[in-house]
C-alpha cells in the first residue's frame, strides 16, 4: 500500500540558511499535518491543511511557512534557520471526510541538521 | 486544554514479561479519539491502534491489548509475552472532536532484553 513519502530523508543546513521539506500524502487523502520532533522529545504539531486550505495552526515559528498545492502534496518552507530548528519533521495525511478521528500516517520524517 | 501524560519515562523488562504502558489523558470535549503509536530506533512513526470517546471496547491485536477507562481517563496498552522488537517509544496521542491535530504524550520509551 502506498504510504506518506517526505524528501528529502535528511538535510544540512547552515544557520541563517533556507530549507525546503516537501510532502506526498496517501493518495486520496484529503488532509496535510506538519510536526516537528526534537531530540529526546514527543512530536509537536505545526500547521495542518484541508483540501488544499490551511485548516489548523499549532506552534509553527513565524519565519516557518507552509502550502498544499493542487496535486495535495505540501512544502514547508523554513527561513532563517536557527541550531534549534535541527529536528525530525514528520508529514501525515489523513482523511478527514471520514471524520477528525481518523487515523494520521506518517511518513519517514525528514531530519534536519542546522550546524 | 487537552494533555496527555505518560508517567513512565522509560521501562525495561525482560524478553517473554507482560509490559502495560500508562496514558492518562485531559480533554474537555465530548468527542475526542485517542491513539497509540509506536517509533521504533529507526525513528518513524507507526500507528497502532485509534479508538473514539464513545467506544470504551477493550481491543486486542495479537500480543497487543489496549484498556480504555473513561471514568479514569485512561487509556493503557499492554503488550504481552514481550520481544526484543518490541523495543521503541511508544507515545499516547489524543484528538479533540473539532481538530484534527493530535497532542502527543512525552513517550515511553520500553526496553526489551533477551
Amino acid at each position: 500500500a502506498a504510504g506518506v513519502i517526505q524528501s528529502p530523508r535528511h538535510l544540512i543546513k547552515e544557520k541563517r540558511e533556507t530549507a525546503t521539506l516537501k510532502c506526498y500524502p496517501i493518495p486520496r487523502h484529503d488532509t496535510v499535518y506538519w510536526y516537528q520532533q526534537g531530540p529526546g522529545q514527543d512530536p509537536q504539531f505545526l500547521i495542518s491543511f484541508y483540501e488544499k486550505m490551511q485548516s489548523d495552526k499549532g506552534s509553527i515559528p513565524d519565519r516557518f511557512s507552509a502550502q498544499q498545492f493542487s496535486d495535495y502534496h505540501s512544502e514547508l518552507n523554513m527561513s532563517s534557520l536557527e541550531l534549534g530548528d535541527s529536528a525530525l519533521y514528520f508529514c501525515a495525511s489523513s482523511l478527514r471526510q471520514q471524520g477528525f478521528g481518523y487515523e494520521q500516517y506518517f511518513g519517514p520524517g525528514t531530519r534536519l541538521t542546522v550546524t | 486544554a487537552q494533555k496527555v501524560t505518560q508517567a513512565q519515562t522509560e521501562i525495561s523488562v525482560v524478553e517473554k514479561e507482560d509490559v502495560t504502558l500508562d496514558c492518562v489523558y485531559e480533554t474537555r470535549d465530548t468527542t475526542y479519539y485517542l491513539f497509540w503509536y509506536k517509533q521504533p530506533p529507526s525513528g518513524e512513526l507507526v500507528f497502532l491502534i485509534r479508538r473514539n470517546s464513545f467506544d470504551e471496547q477493550n481491543e486486542i491485536s495479537g500480543r497487543y491489548s489496549w484498556n480504555f477507562q473513561k471514568s479514569t481517563s485512561s487509556f493503557n496498552f499492554t503488550i504481552t509475552a514481550s520481544q526484543v522488537v518490541d523495543s521503541a517509544v511508544y507515545f499516547c496521542a489524543l484528538s479533540g472532536g473539532s481538530q484534527g491535530n493530535l497532542i502527543f504524550g512525552k513517550g515511553t520509551k520500553l526496553s526489551v532484553k533477551p
